[in-house]
């Protein structure tokens, strides 16, 4: 069964600190995206990657910075984390390989609650 | 400007009937979308999706149309089941490069 992992479910935070969001996904997929969920905002698109050691920025990338080393593995940086940070953040990944991909949809692991204090 | 828009931020409806959530977006080149139910404290999973070179796509108690003229869709579930109480998003595929989001519905299915 295809599988999205996020290191944590829950984060707490000091405003200032390095926070880095960890995802995993086993299904040999491509894309690999980071959305954060705000309410009356929906899932807003930060980061996104193709390939490896590729990212693209989405519609918010402000301070947020992204890794992707490994195929598998997509992690999300706050580099100094800020109490508008506080959010649902939602990795997702797709299947089709390059940019141009077919009909397909994508994946979500279960998110990471984070507040930053 | 938000390019896919639900403008019903929640919505009740009664066991067994009917329940209809609304989708409008403003770019006429997407052309694939898709819907996606979230419980709280979870990932959204993915419900129907359609094509634009249909107007239909059914599967079991959901049926989304497709009203290209009208930059419409629209989520059919019937009957309604209180499990079908989550928040709904709408999402079109930007181009082959990413997918854009709705703000989400909150459907309460009412026992």
């Amino acid at each position: 069964d295809v599988k999205v992992t996020q290191s944590s479910r829950y984060l707490v935070k000091r405003t200032g600190e390095k926070v880095f969001l960890e995802c995993v996904q086993d299904m040999d997929h491509e894309n690999m995206f980071w959305y954060r969920q705000d309410p009356g905002l929906g899932l807003r698109l930060i980061y996104f990657s193709y390939d490896v050691k590729m990212k693209e920025k989405g519609d918010i990338p402000e301070g947020y910075s992204v890794s992707r080393e490994k195929k598998e593995r997509f992690s999300l940086i706050l580099e100094s984390a800020s109490t508008n940070q506080t959010s649902m953040y939602l990795c997702a990944s797709s299947g089709t390989g390059g940019q141009k991909r077919g009909n397909e949809k994508l994946f979500f692991g279960s998110g990471t609650q984070l507040s930053v204090l | 400007d938000q390019q896919v828009k639900q403008n019903s931020p929640s919505l009740s409806v009664q066991e067994g009937r009917i329940s209809i959530l609304n989708c409008d977006y403003t770019n006429s080149m997407f052309d694939y979308f898709l819907w996606y139910k979230k419980y709280p404290a979870e990932g959204p999973t993915f419900l129907i999706s359609i094509s634009s070179i249909k107007d239909k796509n059914e599967d079991g108690r959901f049926t989304v149309f497709l009203n290209k003229s009208a930059k419409h869709l629209s989520l059919h579930i019937v009957p309604s089941q209180p499990g079908d109480s989550a928040v709904y998003f709408c999402a079109a595929d930007n181009y082959g490069q990413n997918f854009v989001f709705g703000p989400g519905t909150r459907l309460s299915v009412l026992p």
